[in-house]
């Protein structure tokens, strides 16, 4: 089945700790999106890729990073920096990053920060 | 302010309502207009879609823009429990790798 992947389901870190979310897709897709979603506020990017070996800063890049080394795989590390980082992480992909190209969700993990 | 304004919910309504979830916008380049839904701990899927200002249908679901007034709208009628869920309207402008900016998200309540 084709589909985006997202792993862990559950993350659980330690104040000061670097963590690595996991996002895969075998849609063939160029495209890959970071979305981070609070409560009461929608979903904020993060960061985005149209190609392999580049990628944009989102609205609220600050305090993560990311690398697209292969086109089927997009991981985030949320940074010691990132002030606030419990939130549910989506990631998404589309066909080529068009206007109307459609973007597909993973399922999400779920970070707190204890 | 956002640039991207939806209602606040939760909205709870009995089985076989008119829904009504709203958007406004204070962006004029925005071009795409979404609608996702979003079950609980899920991610969000694609409802509808539209480009232009006027009505779109799909079955029970209607999709409406108003470009001069800066407002889209979603209307569900005969709403049904399993429509319960967060619904998401988004916006894109062209040229931009596809970047989408969220509302808020209302959570729909549908009452059997």
């Amino acid at each position: 089945d084709g589909g985006i992947t997202q792993s862990p389901k559950y993350l659980f870190r330690k104040e000061g700790q670097n963590v690595t979310l996991s996002c895969e897709q075998n849609l063939n897709h160029d495209a890959m999106y970071w979305y981070r979603q609070d409560p009461g506020q929608g979903l904020r990017l993060i960061y985005y890729s149209q190609i392999v070996n580049d990628f944009q800063k989102g609205d609220i890049a600050e305090g993560y990073s990311v690398s697209r080394e292969k086109k089927e795989s997009f991981p985030l590390t949320v940074t010691s920096a990132q002030k606030n980082p419990t939130a549910f992480y989506l990631c998404a992909s589309s066909i080529a990053g068009g206007l109307t190209d459609t973007q597909y969700f993973g399922p999400g993990t779920r970070l707190t920060v204890l | 302010q956002k640039e991207v304004e939806q209602d606040p919910g939760p909205l709870s309504v009995p089985e076989g309502a008119i829904v009504s979830l709203n958007c406004t916008y204070s962006n004029s380049a925005f071009q795409y207009f979404m609608w996702y839904r979003q079950y609980s701990r899920k991610g969000p899927e694609l409802l509808m879609y539209t480009y232009s200002s006027g009505n779109k249908e799909d079955g029970r679901f209607t999709a409406q823009v108003d470009k001069s007034s800066k407002y889209i709208s979603l209307f569900i009628r005969d709403s049904q429990p399993s429509d319960s869920a967060t619904y998401l309207c988004a916006m894109s402008i062209y040229n931009q790798g596809g970047k989408l900016i969220f509302g808020q998200g209302t959570e729909l309540s549908v009452k059997p």
